[in-house]
This record gives C-alpha cells, sequence and structure tokens, in this order.
C-alpha cells in the first residue's frame, strides 16, 4: 500500500518561495502509470486542486496558480517536489501530496498534510 | 471551469439516520465524480469513485448515484464515526474541482 509523507518549512516569509517535497513509499513514482499531484486546504476552507504530473512527461496546473507553481520529480529518490513562488497570506494552507491512479483523476492515496504559513 | 454546488452546507442528524448530499456540476461531467469523508485534523479519504464505485475497504452503508450534472452521497444508516465533512470532486476536465463540503454534525 502506498504512504506518502510531506516534508517542508512550515513559515515561509510573503513573497518568498514555498518548497515542499512528498515522499513515496510501498511503490515505485516511475511505475504503474500512476499520476501524482498537488491539493491544499486554507484554514477551515475547502479543497483546492493545485497541479498534477506523470512522472515521464503530462503535467497539469490550476490556471490559478499556473504562473507561480512549479512540480517535479526525483526517482532515484522517489519523491516529487512542489515550488510556489511570490507567496502571500493567502496561500497559507494545509498541502497535501496525493496519487491519482492512472486516469489522473481521482485521489486513492494522500499524504498526511503539511501546515504552511505564510508571514514574516 | 467547472463549478461543484453542493448541499446542504451542513447537516444535523443522528445516529441510525439516512443522510443524502447532493452536488451540482455547472457542467456536465458524465460520471467523472468522486466523494471525500474529511475528519477534523486528518487526509480527505476517498468514498466513492465514478459517481457510484465503492472504493475497497468503505462499509457499504455508502453510496453514490448521479450522471452528468446532479449526484447524491447516502449514507444508509448514519455511524458514530460517520460525523465529517464530506466533499465531492469532478474529474472530466481540469482544472479539477472541488464542492464547498458538507459538514455532517450530531443532533
Amino acid at each position: 500500500q502506498l504512504h506518502l509523507q510531506e516534508s517542508g518549512p512550515g513559515l515561509v516569509k510573503p513573497s518568498e518561495t514555498l518548497s515542499l517535497t512528498c515522499t513515496v513509499s510501498g511503490g515505485s513514482i516511475s511505475s504503474n502509470n500512476f499520476y501524482w499531484g498537488w491539493i491544499r486546504q486554507p484554514p477551515g476552507k475547502g479543497l483546492e486542486w493545485i497541479g498534477s504530473f506523470y512522472y515521464s512527461g503530462n503535467t497539469y496546473y490550476n490556471p490559478s496558480l499556473k504562473s507561480r507553481v512549479t512540480m517535479s520529480v526525483d526517482t532515484s529518490k522517489n519523491q516529487f517536489s512542489l515550488k510556489m513562488s511570490s507567496v502571500t497570506a493567502a496561500d497559507t494552507a494545509v498541502y497535501y501530496c496525493a496519487n491519482q491512479g492512472s486516469a489522473a483523476a481521482f485521489f486513492d492515496y494522500w499524504g498526511q498534510g503539511i501546515l504552511v504559513t505564510i508571514s514574516s | 471551469d467547472i463549478q461543484m454546488t453542493q448541499s446542504p452546507s451542513s447537516v444535523s442528524a443522528s445516529v441510525g439516520d439516512r443522510v443524502t448530499i447532493t452536488c451540482r456540476a455547472s457542467q456536465g461531467i458524465s460520471s467523472w465524480l468522486a466523494w471525500y469523508q474529511q475528519k477534523a485534523g486528518k487526509a480527505p479519504k476517498l468514498l466513492i469513485y465514478t459517481a457510484s464505485s465503492l472504493q475497497s475497504g468503505v462499509p457499504s452503508r455508502f453510496s453514490g448515484s448521479g450522471s452528468g450534472t446532479d449526484f447524491t452521497l447516502t449514507i444508509s444508516s448514519l455511524q458514530p464515526e460517520d460525523f465529517a465533512t464530506y466533499y465531492c470532486q469532478q474529474a472530466n476536465s481540469f482544472p479539477l474541482t472541488f464542492g464547498g463540503g458538507t459538514k455532517v454534525e450530531i443532533k
């Protein structure tokens, strides 16, 4: 069974870049034709999809965040990463990484989430 | 973008009650819909995918129906562990979008 774990700084200053890593265990990022994604949830609010990718190619971003977001993968470490530039207080949220199966559709397995606060 | 509208935003119910939550898409999404359960401080959990398929390990009291623009999640007999917030999500097209959530509270 897949296990995902987010890591990164819990506090980022406004205008700086948020960087998070998701470590996958129980399966390989580069096998099974899986898609992988990031979702966030501001405190007390709903879920927002950030983006999804397939390890060898296709990447999809939420247009509302596309100009500030980059996702990448390190298959040697079985990890994938999220970078979001020029953050503001509105980017304060719990960030989740997740597995989407082969159809880039639904989120089967989730990490526990990491709270990132944007504050000086 | 496809907008997902859930109703009600909250519902108070008792153990043993039948609870129905609805989700409406702003345009047709065929059966590309999922339901998630989220408990406080935890990641969402996939309950239902492709509108009516039960995820492995999810109790059979949960069921989903609908296609096109109108969908429902039904809990046939509410159990204490079902008090949570429920979200729908469309996967018909990018960007993937979620409903605003329905909080199921104890009456």
